[in-house]
């Protein structure tokens, strides 16, 4: 078993739409969590960093983590076609080094 | 803010030949440094990850090399590339075990 698991898609979806993206983990030592959006041919952007259990909000994104599930998500309000992107999870516990687990990404189509 | 510096963007080498893959990073003292590979469907694998000059830990055994000359330069190396050394290699940065790690644009390596 991977110790993250993402859904790898593709998700399509029209424009103005909420989306839903998710991953699970089975390692209880992670304690921080990152969403990044890598588009085609360029490196990861970080887009949302969380500790806690919880939400945190930017803009029309929201980063949800509930500990207790081993479970992280990542909501995008009224989702636009530069949106489209392939968005890993990622996560650590404490550490010197940070060392990062990541998902395997999901790929995300917002169509008009 | 961070700026890290990925060079070049795009190589075509042919097995057996050598590689030298360059990442340095501006507006950061002292950073961790790490070099990923990215291939399609399997998320970054982390191969190299460095808390110092000279200072390199090695994730999985692999025909690749790192070195930290510098403070904010990391070079990944290689004497003789093989044909499953292809793939898309990223640069990271993170400042402490408490930030986030920022990547490069990046360097798709093909191998002939």
């Amino acid at each position: 078993q991977k110790e993250v698991e993402q859904d790898p898609g593709p998700l399509s979806v029209p424009e103005g739409a909420i989306v839903s993206l998710n991953c699970t983990y089975s390692n209880s030592a992670f304690q921080y969590f990152m969403w990044y959006r890598q588009y085609s041919r360029k490196g990861p952007e970080l887009l949302m960093y969380t500790y806690s259990s919880g939400n945190k909000e930017d803009g029309r994104f929201t980063a949800q983590v509930d500990k207790s599930s081993k479970y992280i998500s990542l909501f995008i309000r009224d989702s636009q076609p530069s949106d489209s992107a392939t968005y890993l999870c990622a996560m650590r516990h404490t550490g010197t080094a940070s060392k990062l687990t990541f998902g395997t990404g999901t790929r995300l189509q917002v169509t008009l | 803010s961070q700026t890290i510096h990925q060079w070049p963007a795009t190589l075509v080498q042919p097995v057996g030949s050598p590689l030298s893959l360059e990442c340095t990073v501006e507006g950061t003292s002292n950073p961790n440094l790490y070099w990923y590979r990215q291939a399609a469907g399997r998320g970054l694998q982390l191969l190299f990850y460095s808390v110092g000059i000279g200072q390199i830990s090695s994730e999985v055994p692999q025909n690749l090399s790192a070195s930290r000359p510098q403070d904010r330069q990391f070079i990944l190396s290689s004497k003789k590339l093989l044909l499953s050394d292809s793939g898309f290699y990223l640069c990271a940065c993170g400042q402490s075990s408490n930030q986030p790690q920022h990547f490069g644009d990046g360097t798709r390596l093909s191998i002939l």
